[in-house]
This record gives structure tokens, C-alpha cells and sequence, in this order.
């Protein structure tokens, strides 16, 4: 059941240091997303990629937050210098078209906790 | 982005049916409603998606009226398992989905 995998599923890092998330998207699917969920609120969307193109990062930090989508290998994810408002769940998902009513499937995140 | 409105939390006991009300006034119309599921330390689970009339698969049915403004999703018989936050969402296209704070779904022995 190859679903959208995340990994690593949890993350420490101190303050400072460089978090990278990685998202490799259900086969056939060539849309990611991420999302950022803070405890006891819902998703918050971040940005959203083709195979090398960002479509849409009207969601995520100008300072600091990269994303990346390449011809091979997963997405990633990339907070540098990070803070401790940057622990979060990430969560990453995928589709396999922009089309309207295609629904996204999700991996079951990765938990950042900044020391 | 379309908003939703749904009740913050719910109780219900094992075997009953429950009934999950979503409100959605500004809805356009190439918008689907979708219904997630999400337990904790996961993520969102689709459950089901419609645009009109009524929807049924194997875990869920979703009734939606005509004028669009509301949507019920139907978990018939829950169990102890269905316990976990359910979120409404209107989607055009496959952007950017907004999540509210969802309905908090607890079944009670």
C-alpha cells in the first residue's frame, strides 16, 4: 500500500539548526502539498509544487522556509535557522492532477519539536 | 477559499448513527464538498466528496441539498474507532485545501 510516505517521522532539532522534512508522493501522483498543524487546530496550508515548480507558496514563510519538488526524488521541506514557534506537524500531500474535485491523500506527518 | 462551519465537538454512542452538519454559504459552483477524517498523530484521511444530491461508499454517506449550502455527512453505526476529528472542506480544483477547526467526534461506550 504505497501511500504518501514522510519521513523522518519525528524530528529534533535546537534552535538554530536546519530541519529538512521529506514527502515522496503516492506513485503517479505529480502534485505535492504541505500543511503545518499546530495542536488543536486544523491544517494550515504551506505551498504546493509540480515536478520542479512551485505553484502556490502564498502559505509559507518568506524568511527561513524553502521547498523543492525535483525531476527525482522526494520533496523536501526546509526551515533553516529554526525557532521554537517552528515546532509543528508537517504534513505533506499528494494528487495526481490539478483537476476540480481530485481529492488529496495524505502522509501522517512529521512532529518538529525545536530544543 | 470557501469557509465552513461545523459544530466544534460531538458525543455519540456505540451503534448509532451520526449525523455531521456543515455549513458552506459562500460555496461556488465548481467547489466539491470533502469530508476528512483524522485521528491522532496522522493524517487527514479522505472518507468521501460529492457536489450534489447524495453519495454513498463503504464507510460514509454524504447528503448534500440542492441550493449547496450545507452538506451532512451520515457515519452509520459508529464505533469506538470512529472516534477522531472530522473536517469539511470545499475544494475547486486541487489547491490549497482550508481546514477549519473540524468536528470533534467522541463515541462513548
Amino acid at each position: 500500500n504505497a501511500g504518501v510516505m514522510q519521513n523522518p517521522r519525528h524530528l529534533v532539532r535546537r534552535r538554530g539548526q536546519e530541519a529538512r522534512l521529506r514527502c515522496s508522493p503516492m506513485k503517479g501522483h505529480s502534485h505535492v502539498y504541505w500543511y503545518r498543524q499546530l495542536p488543536e487546530e486544523g491544517l494550515k496550508f504551506m505551498v504546493y509544487l509540480q515536478k520542479e515548480n512551485i505553484i502556490d507558496e502564498s502559505g509559507m514563510p518568506k524568511e527561513r522556509f524553502s521547498a523543492e519538488f525535483p525531476k527525482e526524488g522526494p520533496s523536501i521541506l526546509r526551515i533553516q535557522q529554526v525557532v521554537r514557534g517552528d515546532s509543528a506537524a508537517y504534513f505533506c500531500a499528494s494528487s495526481p492532477r490539478d483537476r476540480a474535485g481530485q481529492p488529496q491523500h495524505f502522509g501522517d506527518g512529521t512532529r518538529l519539536s525545536i530544543l | 477559499l470557501a469557509k465552513t462551519t461545523q459544530p466544534i465537538s460531538m458525543d455519540s454512542y456505540e451503534g448509532q448513527e451520526v449525523n455531521i452538519t456543515c455549513s458552506h454559504n459562500n460555496i461556488a459552483t465548481n467547489d466539491y464538498i470533502t469530508w476528512y477524517q483524522q485521528f491522532p498523530s496522522q493524517g487527514p484521511r479522505f472518507i468521501i466528496q460529492g457536489y450534489k444530491t447524495k453519495v454513498t461508499n463503504e464507510v460514509a454517506s454524504l447528503f448534500i441539498p440542492a441550493d449547496r449550502k450545507s452538506s451532512t455527512l451520515s457515519l452509520p453505526r459508529v464505533s469506538l474507532s470512529d472516534t477522531a476529528v472530522y473536517y469539511c472542506l470545499v475544494q475547486t480544483g486541487a489547491n490549497n485545501l482550508f481546514f477549519g477547526t473540524g468536528t470533534r467526534l467522541t463515541v462513548i461506550p
